[in-house]
């Protein structure tokens, strides 16, 4: 099945400053591959995905990458604010896949 | 309110126990994913339901087992419990069988066991 790495576990950054998680998955076929954020004792919710027939996509501040030919995608969020700050989840699917693969999540921390 | 309901929000229950957590997915989604959170951990998938039918199944413990009823609420039902089984149990569902779309989250169901 498909695996999906996540790294780093955790992230500080300054308010302002950039951040980038960074997932590899294994398998070839997957297609879709979505981010979702999950503030503290909340629910996932997705803030962005891509499509594997496209290498990048953004939305205001949030950007991800795609690299099918290295099987890695990466999230990046610019200026950072304390309200950024939260667990981000990578996630992998495949065409006809039953479930999202997640990967283990990253702690991102935004200082004021 | 992503339109997925899950209830009850906590539950604390002793070792040996059975419990169930019930899921409402979001009007009009036929698939029904069940994933388990432990502290500090991700999202480990448990099983999917399509229309009332298992369709997948990932990491879940025989003592666990879920169902889908034919107005398309599940329940995931967890025996002879153990202090491990100790997390954050979401749902999600989604509009298609394949997962390739947005998944809505529920605001998960705190299982404690002691």
């Amino acid at each position: 099945g498909e695996n999906v790495e996540q790294h780093p576990s955790t992230l500080s950054v300054q308010e302002g400053d950039s951040a980038v998680i960074k997932c590899t998955y294994s398998d070839s076929a997957s297609n879709y591959f979505p981010w979702y954020k999950q503030e503290l004792g909340k629910r996932p919710q997705l803030i962005i995905d891509i499509r594997s027939n496209v290498g990048e996509k953004k939305d205001q501040r949030i950007a991800v990458t795609l690299n099918k030919t290295a099987k890695h995608f990466s999230l990046h969020i610019t200026e950072t604010q304390p309200e950024d700050s939260a667990v981000y989840f990578c996630a992998a699917s495949r065409p006809g896949a039953n479930n999202l693969f997640f990967g283990t999540g990253t702690r991102l921390t935004v200082i004021p | 309110d992503s339109g997925v309901t899950q209830t009850p929000k906590h539950l604390i229950t002793a070792t040996g126990q059975r419990v169930t957590l019930r899921c409402s997915p979001r009007s009009g989604d036929l698939s029904v994913y069940w994933y388990q959170q432990s502290l500090d951990q991700g999202l480990q998938f448990l099983i999917q339901y399509y229309n009332g039918e298992e369709r997948a199944k990932g990491n879940i413990l025989e003592r666990f087992s879920a169902q889908q009823f034919p107005d398309l609420h599940s329940e995931l039902n967890l025996s002879s419990l153990e202090l491990g089984d100790s997390a954050l149990y979401f749902c999600a569902s989604s509009v298609e069988t394949a997962i390739n779309t947005e998944a809505f989250f529920g605001q998960g169901t705190r299982l404690t066991v002691v």
